[in-house]
């Protein structure tokens, strides 16, 4: 986790509301990345950036949104929140030969 | 969709047994990466092994890759309590983008 914080850790919100989670880190990479985890699914890429306001999407993109206006924050927002989006998120930062990640945020939909 | 499938899902052993999960990809790959999770946490990137290796070792950690059967394995020996967690392996096949399998869960009893 070094280098590498999310907020908030927890957060329980309502169907249909917009949330964001926070993504800080301190290495100075260039790459960031969010994946959401899922039982039985590994860790899927939602976006990624690969520098300030370059952004690209991943596998499961759908319903998420991202912004990098700073090297070192990296915001992942669901525009409207749905139960399926219930998940633990982790942003990660590297590059092709290691990443590395947060503690993760767990998100409830309800 | 998942690039690396893992085997076995779940993994019990006794202290001082080794330990051996199975990853199998579907595409070419650059490079296989290894990372262990504790529950609770992110993922701490263990061992990589490049396309052209077959080998490699860092203490209690052999990874072997077979191209031509698309798979690899990682193999824990003399495992401890303190192993006990969750493993991933992730192929990089194209720029800095990983995709990970789903994971096998190792429990080491004392």
């Amino acid at each position: 986790d070094a280098g590498i914080t999310q907020s908030p850790r927890h957060k329980v919100t309502e169907t249909g509301t917009p949330v964001t989670l926070r993504c800080h880190q301190t290495e100075n990479h260039r790459y960031m990345y969010w994946y959401r985890q899922d039982p039985g699914h590994g860790l899927r890429l939602i976006h990624y950036s690969y520098g300030v306001k370059d952004t690209d999407k991943g596998e499961v993109s759908d319903g998420y949104s991202v912004s990098r206006s700073k090297t070192e924050d990296f915001l992942l927002t669901l525009e409207s929140a749905t139960s399926s989006q219930t998940s633990v998120y982790f942003c990660a930062t590297g590059q092709s030969h290691e990443q590395y990640f947060g503690p993760g945020t767990r998100l409830t939909v309800t | 969709s998942q690039q690396g499938e893992e085997d076995p899902q779940a993994l019990s052993i006794q202290e001082g047994e080794n330990a051996t999960m199975n990853c199998s990809y579907k595409t070419s790959i650059n490079n296989l990466q290894w990372y262990r999770q504790n529950s609770g946490r992110g993922l701490v990137h263990l061992i990589l092994i490049r396309s052209n290796e077959r080998e490699k070792h860092s203490g209690r950690l052999r990874v072997t890759l077979d191209t031509s059967k698309k798979s690899s394995s990682l193999l824990i020996t003399a495992s401890r309590a303190a192993d006990t967690a969750s493993y991933f392996c992730a192929t990089n096949n194209a720029g800095n983008m990983l995709t990970f399998g789903g994971g096998t869960r190792l429990m080491v009893k004392p």
